[in-house]
């Protein structure tokens, strides 16, 4: 158990739809890093965040958006979801910009 | 742009057979090399981290270490409880701390 907690665990929903993915980071862990894995993609970094503030963009789509609250909780919206969109979405924390601590993730199924 | 290769993607042993994983990796300014353990469905577990060549780190049957082009991970005598992929990942040198990720060596120990 990494410490890192993510709900919900699945996820179905269908194309066009909007959903909310939670995580919340390790006890003191100020760094909140999101990745989607697909079959094809493979692990893949979305975005940072640092005490509540965006610190780096990778490849994330327009459609999808995240934050971090003050208690470092963080949240990741998917909107217009397409079928591609399938696939699971890790968050991992870090205590020092080095190590990253993976959550258990969720796994998006768009019908 | 980074380039992070591993090698073989698939890996079949027989329990106590030694054999080594490679990750071969193309990057402006290595800041980090990460190694993941990642079972079926679930989120990567962190292993090692190594920062400089001629580093080695060892955990129970897992050793890395790391030269200026490429990372081993080699398992010595490995038991079926071995069988998960593993994920080699760097992190250069730049104002963000995202994890590159390699495609995954895909390691099953028969007994």
């Amino acid at each position: 158990d990494s410490g890192v907690t993510q709900t919900p665990k699945h996820l179905i929903t269908a194309t066009g739809q909007r959903v909310t993915l939670r995580c919340s980071p390790r006890s003191g862990d100020l760094s909140v890093y999101w990745y989607q894995q697909s079959l094809d993609q493979g692990l893949q970094f979305l975005i940072q965040y640092y005490n509540g503030e965006e610190r780096a963009k990778g490849n994330i789509l327009e459609r999808f958006s995240a934050q971090q609250f003050p208690d470092l909780h963080s949240e990741l919206n998917l909107s217009s979801l397409e079928l591609g969109d399938s696939a699971l979405y890790f968050c991992a924390s870090s205590p020092d910009f080095a190590s990253q601590y993976f959550g258990p993730g969720t796994r998006l199924t768009v019908l | 742009e980074d380039q992070v290769t591993q090698s073989p993607e698939a890996l079949r042993l027989q329990e106590g057979e030694s054999s080594s994983l490679n990750c071969s990796y193309t990057v402006s300014g290595l800041r980090g090399l990460f190694w993941y353990r990642q079972d079926p469905g679930k989120g990567p577990e962190f292993l090692f981290t190594l920062y400089s060549a001629g580093e080695e780190k060892e955990k129970e049957r897992l050793k890395a270490t790391l030269t200026k082009k490429e990372s081993f991970l080699h398992i010595t005598a490995p038991k079926p409880e071995d069988s998960a992929t593993y994920l080699c990942a760097v992190q250069v040198r730049s104002n963000d701390y995202k994890l590159s990720f390699g495609a995954g060596t895909t390691v099953t120990v028969r007994a």
